[in-house]
């Protein structure tokens, strides 16, 4: 069965950094790669960056590029999502789902999530 | 980024009757590979993400049948057969041909 078991919920203060963890399980790790998604109280979906777990290459969505870092550790099949100079609203819930190995988007991208990872950041 | 445009945003639906949602691009989502990377997301109430339907029309492992999807180039469409009050919830179309965006959402409700 496969599986994305993600940390738990986090409280920051503005400034502050946060690090989410996806732990893989019930399939070939280093085969894929993992999108990470947020969405704030309320609203829609936003993609936020990929990463490959075949090669470690990354791409990151225009609007946290600079802020935000993905990594992966195969050893453990855990992704990792970085957010760095958090502001209020970066209060979202933040999900991992799986993704392609060589690039985002393809036939078996998105087709397995997280639970999610509250992030709340307030003084 | 290509904008995903979805309507309508709020659907009352009564039970065993048929939904439609629509999704428009503003870019064609066909793929240089020659696939169209448009999949349909639900969300019900205080869950993750599931995703029902990749590459336009294909249904993933589990999803009943009442669920199909279909359009090509930048207008596409899902459609639920007969609602079932288990399918309330937000639906979102995504495509992934070029840097990931998302539809609005719509809720759908029974009436």
């Amino acid at each position: 069965q496969v599986r994305l078991v993600q940390s738990g919920a986090e409280v920051k203060k503005p400034g502050a950094s946060v690090k989410v963890s996806c732990k893989s399980s019930g399939y070939t790790f280093s085969r894929y790669g993992m999108s990470w998604v947020r969405q704030a109280p309320g609203q829609g979906l936003e993609w936020l960056g990929w990463i490959s777990a075949y090669n470690g290459n990354t791409n990151y969505e225009q609007k946290v590029q600079g802020r935000v870092t993905l990594t992966t550790d195969t050893s453990t099949s855990t992704a990792y999502m970085e957010l760095r100079s958090l502001k209020s609203d970066d209060t979202a819930a933040y999900y991992c789902t799986r993704d392609g190995a060589i690039s985002f988007g393809g036939i078996g991208s998105f087709d397995v999530w997280g639970q999610g990872t509250m992030v709340t950041v307030s003084s | 980024d290509v904008v995903m445009t979805q309507s309508p945003l709020s659907l009352p639906v009564t039970l065993g009757q048929p939904a439609s949602i629509s999704c428009r691009s503003s870019q064609s989502l066909v793929h240089s590979d020659g696939n169209t990377y448009l999949y349909w997301l639900q969300q019900r109430p205080g869950q993750s993400p599931r995703r029902l339907i990749y590459t336009v029309s294909n249904r993933d492992s589990g999803v009943p049948d009442r669920f199909s999807g279909s359009g090509s180039g930048t207008d596409f469409t899902l459609r639920i057969s007969r609602v079932e009050a288990e399918d309330v919830g937000v639906y979102y179309c995504m495509q992934g041909t070029h840097w990931p965006t998302f539809g609005q959402g719509t809720k759908v409700e029974i009436k």
